[in-house]
């Protein structure tokens, strides 16, 4: 079984501002795992991924994440934050293969808020 | 050139109706999902079919009834409408095999709204 926790529904920043959102994850197999962002009525766009290798990724408009299995987190993290990076983000873990057909399970969003 | 598409945006409707929502992708991958994602944001899989072959299916209402006529369509009918069906529901495709796995695109979401 797989879940996602994401600590604080809500992140709030000022423009320029370091963005940290995290992301803690259970699965009983190697994960594979997400970050989604979506805006304000549209759909989920992939910011990037882990799989395997590297526990640092970098993704779309400056984000980055590292993988950290010994505290089963993934956090998502960006140096300055800019007024176009507010919309709600999703992390999301996946099996790696096997049985899990590409199921992915989502963690419950963090809607990040950017002040001037 | 749309990747994933879906068909209506808004849906309108009676309780005890039964309606259709269609997707589309032209990414040529080989596995479709539908989610459900309610009023609190929350994202839930529904269904999944790789290469039109039904392979995930969470606990959802036998009224919910998806359809693969091919790769590249995935189609949710849904019998006898409930005020609890109210949501956005989500298409979206990936491909199960290769460098890309399971990189799920989304379709825009169709708000689905019962009276």
């Amino acid at each position: 079984a797989q879940s996602v926790t994401q600590l604080g529904s809500h992140v709030s920043v000022s423009e320029g501002a370091l963005v940290l959102l995290r992301c803690n994850y259970s699965s009983s197999v190697p994960p594979y795992l997400f970050w989604y962002v979506q805006y304000p009525n549209q759909g989920l766009q992939l910011l990037l991924k882990y799989t395997t290798g590297a526990t640092l990724v970098k993704g779309i408009n400056g984000f980055e994440a590292e993988f950290k299995k010994s505290e089963t987190s993934f956090h998502l993290t960006k140096p300055s934050a800019h007024m176009s990076d507010a919309a709600e983000y999703f992390c999301a873990v996946s099996a790696a293969g096997g049985t899990s057909y590409g199921k992915l399970t989502f963690g419950q969003g963090t809607i990040l808020t950017v002040h001037p | 050139d749309t990747a994933v598409s879906q068909t209506p945006k808004y849906l309108v409707t009676q309780m005890g109706n039964d309606k259709s929502i269609k997707c589309e992708q032209n990414l040529g991958h080989d596995t479709m999902y539908w989610y459900k994602q309610d009023s609190k944001k929350f994202l839930k899989i529904m269904f999944s079919y790789n290469n039109k072959e039904l392979i995930i299916n969470e606990t959802v209402p036998n009224r919910f009834s998806p359809k693969s006529p091919d790769k590249a369509h995935l189609n949710l009918h849904i019998n006898s409408l409930e005020l609890g069906d109210s949501a956005v529901y989500f298409c979206a495709s990936s491909q199960l095999v290769g460098p890309a796995y399971n990189e799920q695109f989304f379709g825009p979401g169709t708000r689905l709204t019962v009276l």
